[in-house]
């Protein structure tokens, strides 16, 4: 159990806006920046946002990220058939002193 | 071609000792956080440690403190884990992944521990 949490599964139709949410507590995500990650199938994970909602370039626009108190939140918008992937948040825990990764959230696009 | 790739992954018996290599290309890791991340069979991502960029600090995952250690040599550009007492739940695809962002990874070394 991991002690930020995602819901495991999320879905959307093409074109759709999408969420996934990441809810921790003060010793995480309420006092550190929030990541998100996308796994395709068989592949390594890769960074969509960084910093709470910074995207590395080279990853479209479609993905942005908020933070809000002890929550983080990716929105997807135009949905993809390409976007069916593994999505994990990750942020450091300051009481763990470890950085923590979300479970996991399945997106399927429908 | 900036890339990460790891090695050493492998079988080996619960109780055995195994050590991973990651080497860079294309960047120079000396001036990175790096970091290890392991990944069970159909499970999710669970981070193992991290070292600073002169090794002068390094943090754990409570379930492998003082069973593996991590370490890097910046001038052959390679981070390393070293495994030692390892238990059939220590099973994963290992990675690599380099800075506070994450932003590189390598392709994963499969490690399987027998019982």
């Amino acid at each position: 159990q991991s002690v930020v949490t995602q819901p495991p599964s999320a879905s959307g139709t093409p074109g759709q806006r999408v969420t996934i949410s990441c809810s921790g507590s003060s010793s995480n995500i309420g006092g550190n920046t929030v990541s998100w990650f996308q796994q395709l199938p068989g592949t390594a994970p890769k960074v969509l946002i960084h910093s709470n909602d910074q995207r590395p370039s080279g990853v479209p626009d479609r993905f942005s990220g908020s933070k809000s108190g002890t929550s983080g939140s990716l929105a997807i918008s135009g949905l993809q058939a390409e976007d069916e992937a593994d999505y994990y948040c990750a942020t450091w825990d300051d009481s763990l002193n470890a950085w923590v990764f979300g479970g996991g959230t399945k997106l399927t696009v429908l | 071609e900036v890339q990460l790739v790891e090695s050493g992954g492998g079988l080996v018996p619960s109780g055995g000792s195994l050590r991973l290599s990651c080497a860079a290309s294309g960047f120079t890791i000396s001036s990175y956080w790096m970091h290890w991340v392991r990944q069970a069979p159909g499970k999710g991502l669970v981070w193992v440690s991290h070292i600073n960029s002169d090794a002068s600090d390094t943090d754990y995952a409570d379930s492998v403190k003082g069973r593996f250690t991590i370490s890097r040599d910046n001038a052959k550009n390679t981070l390393y884990l070293q495994m030692n007492s390892l238990r059939v739940e220590d099973t994963a695809v290992y990675y690599c992944a380099s800075s506070n962002w994450f932003d590189r990874w390598g392709q994963g070394t499969l490690v399987t521990v027998s019982s």
